[in-house]
């Protein structure tokens, strides 16, 4: 299995709230992903990271920032959850952007629960 | 209309069955394309890639038609393990490496 850990990987907060989840990841891989799965829903893009410093925003962007200040850690924030933020969030990680050539590993998840 | 669309079932299948998984996706610029598995509760993981011709990966045969816009799985010889959902991923080209994820088709393999 690819090293990647996500924390927390369970969190209650209340609406309003900043919270930010941590993806670290221990192979090394250029590029980093944010997802949230919901039911009825495939897995959705937050943002994706294509270096350090360097990030860029997918489908579902509204609401969540990320940083990206070393290569092993993709930090995502919420800055102000609301109870439409409720949801599983996973981390990725590929050593290629073309998908067509690698893989994309997930990490285990994060599950997010704003009341 | 989603990007990429499957029926989520759930398909309930005793042991030993054949089940077929099919899903459609809207954007011709597609260019690459994968099944994940993702157990209850876990994190998706690689299954397959699907090439053009189709290809084998032991029970699981993956085909691809361009024409129609269709991927398909099939397993053969099902097995309790088998139980989980089974994602169809596509790789659109004019949008770089992002992969657009189904819903997922649910399998139940029963004794």
């Amino acid at each position: 299995d690819a090293g990647i850990t996500q924390s927390p990987r369970h969190k209650v907060t209340e609406t309003g709230t900043p919270v930010t989840l941590r993806c670290h990841q221990t192979e090394n891989h250029r590029y980093m992903y944010w997802y949230r799965q919901d039911p009825g829903h495939g897995l959705r893009l937050i943002h994706y990271s294509y270096g350090v410093k360097d990030t860029d925003k997918g489908e579902v962007s509204d609401g969540y920032s990320v940083s990206r200040s070393k290569t092993e850690d993709f930090l995502l924030t919420l800055e102000s959850a609301t109870s439409s933020q409720t949801s599983v969030y996973f981390c990725a990680i590929s050593d290629q952007h073309d998908t067509s050539t690698d893989t994309q590993y997930f990490g285990p998840g994060t599950r997010l629960t704003v009341l | 209309r989603k990007e990429v669309e499957q029926d989520p079932g759930p398909f309930n299948v005793p042991e030993g069955a054949t089940v077929a998984f099919n899903c459609t996706y809207s954007n011709s610029a597609s260019q690459s394309f994968f099944w994940y598995r993702q157990d209850c509760r876990k994190e998706p993981k690689l299954l397959m890639s699907v090439y053009s011709s189709g290809n084998e990966d032991g029970r699981f045969t993956a085909q691809l038609n361009r024409a129609s816009q269709y991927i398909s799985l099939l397993i053969r010889d099902s097995k309790l393990s088998d139980s989980a959902t089974y994602l169809c991923v596509v790789n659109i080209y004019n949008q770089g490496g992002k992969l657009i994820f189904g819903q997922g088709t649910e399998l139940s393999v029963k004794p």
